[in-house]
């Protein structure tokens, strides 16, 4: 299964809204989630099952999607957001998307 | 709280076998499912393959033929082997709790490894 991330990065503002997408080459139910990494450090689960919140993590940070269509949304970033994130789909085997990295306007 | 310590020789000579380690403390490895990913410098993640808690084992079918994922309960730890490493096996490897339908919620902190003469 293919996953493909959009944008592949993007440039924002403290305080923006922003929204990555994530789609699947083929349905994968729920079985998705969402990482964020900042540079030299392990990935970081945020959104597990599509839409889930992992305990911890900022109640801006909120998934949604089902089948191939997948979004994250932040609703107002802040400066500790500026990272990559990437989707993963482990419904059969397991593929991460590509990676959106997201840099400061 | 359960943490991650991946271990293993820093560079590798092509042709040869890649082995790393892979140490849960906090918790017993026969309890959950251990995935292994990797990550070339500068690019994205690639996942390799898990040791499901039940003992099956799921491989990249890109990888298959290369890997072997075991896991020791009296180490409470988890290894990872690549047989006949090239260059495009140089990566930053991870290994995470998680596996099957969990997703991969405690990461490693990472353990570079460079194939090179």
């Amino acid at each position: 299964i293919q996953m493909t991330q959009s944008p592949s990065a993007l440039s924002a503002s403290v305080g923006d809204r922003v929204i990555i997408t994530c789609r699947a080459s083929e349905s994968i139910s729920t079985w998705l989630a969402w990482y964020q990494q900042k540079p030299g450090k392990a990935p970081k689960l945020l959104i597990y099952k599509a839409s889930s919140l992992e305990s911890g993590v900022p109640s801006r940070f909120s998934g949604s999607g089902s089948g191939t269509e997948f979004t994250l949304t932040i609703s107002s970033l802040q400066p500790d957001d500026f990272a990559t994130y990437y989707c993963q789909q482990y419904n059969s085997f397991s593929t991460f998307g590509q990676g959106t990295k997201v840099e400061i306007k | 709280q359960v943490q991650l310590q991946e271990s293993g020789p820093g560079l590798v000579k092509p042709s040869e076998t890649l082995s790393l380690s892979c140490t849960v403390s906090g918790g017993a490895i026969d309890t959950f499912s251990w995935t292994w990913i990797r990550q070339p410098p500068g690019k994205g993640l690639e996942w390799i393959g898990y040791f499901y808690y039940s003992g099956s084992i799921l491989y990249n079918p890109s990888l298959r033929s290369r890997v072997a994922i075991s896991r020791d309960t009296s180490k409470n730890q988890s290894s990872l082997k690549v047989a006949s490493v090239t260059t495009a096996d140089t990566a930053v490897y991870y290994c995470a709790r998680g596996g099957g339908l969990d997703a991969l919620d405690i990461w490693g902190q990472g353990t570079m490894v460079a194939v090179s003469s």
